[in-house]
């Protein structure tokens, strides 16, 4: 099924804020509150950054915030650190068909 | 956190098969699921399946529905994934995801495996 649309790269300055859009359907985003962001660098495992919308996993740094309007999800990562310099996916529950799984298209952030 | 950890991964033929197996770092699975996600060289991650630990639920995505059977041994704490009929697009690192956090949130909220590598190549 269609992914999630999320633009395919967005960058910053050290220190700036940025936001990364994820936009699903009502099917998706729009219907359920288990939507998850994750984060990955070259050659890891994707890593859990939030879920259910606007909950952080254990671990993550506060610069890290989410929320959710409608059918679009959004991560704000605050005060840019060169190590936030990575692949970030948006996931979603989905009832489309089958009860499953739908990911972002994936963001490169580049600082 | 329980960890997970995937292995089986490897060169295979196209319409060959292949089983790629999840073993948990417990004796037995604690988690009610277990995902498979995959993600081809350079391309975004990809549901495949997700299996109920302790019960009888399979769900696949389309792109593997009757090529791909997954199933669970909670005695050895392992999860199987048969791949037959495999093609060039089945191509990627396959990823087992634990259903759900320590804190009972769930949902593809826990601990991912390293990841195997499957290549499907003539």
């Amino acid at each position: 099924q269609s992914a999630l649309t999320q633009p395919a790269s967005v960058s910053g300055s050290p220190g700036q804020s940025i936001t990364i859009s994820c936009t699903g359907t009502s099917s998706d985003i729009g219907r359920y509150k288990y939507v998850s962001w994750f984060q990955q660098h070259p050659g890891k495992a994707p890593k859990l950054l939030i879920y259910e919308v606007n909950n952080r996993a254990s671990g993550i740094s506060l610069r890290f915030s989410a929320s959710k309007s409608g059918n679009t999800a959004s991560l704000t990562i605050s005060g840019l650190q060169a190590e936030d310099e990575a692949d970030y996916y948006c996931c979603s529950f989905t009832t489309r068909t089958i009860p499953s799984f739908v990911f972002g298209s994936g963001t490169r952030v580049t600082v | 956190q329980v960890h997970l950890v995937e292995s089986g991964g490897g060169v295979v033929q196209p319409g060959g098969s292949l089983k790629l197996s999840c073993t948990a770092s417990t004796s037995t699975f604690t988690t009610s699921g277990i995902h498979w996600v995959r993600q081809a060289p350079g391309k975004g991650l990809e549901w495949v399946t997700f299996a109920q630990i302790g019960g009888n639920r399979r769900d696949y995505a389309d792109s593997v529905k009757g090529r791909f059977t997954i199933s669970s041994d909670n005695s050895e704490n392992t999860l199987y994934l048969q791949m037959d009929s495999l093609t060039l697009e089945d191509t990627a690192v396959y990823y087992c995801v634990d259903d759900c956090l320590s804190s009972g949130a769930c949902y593809m909220t826990g601990f991912w495996g390293p990841g195997t590598l499957v290549t499907v190549s003539s």
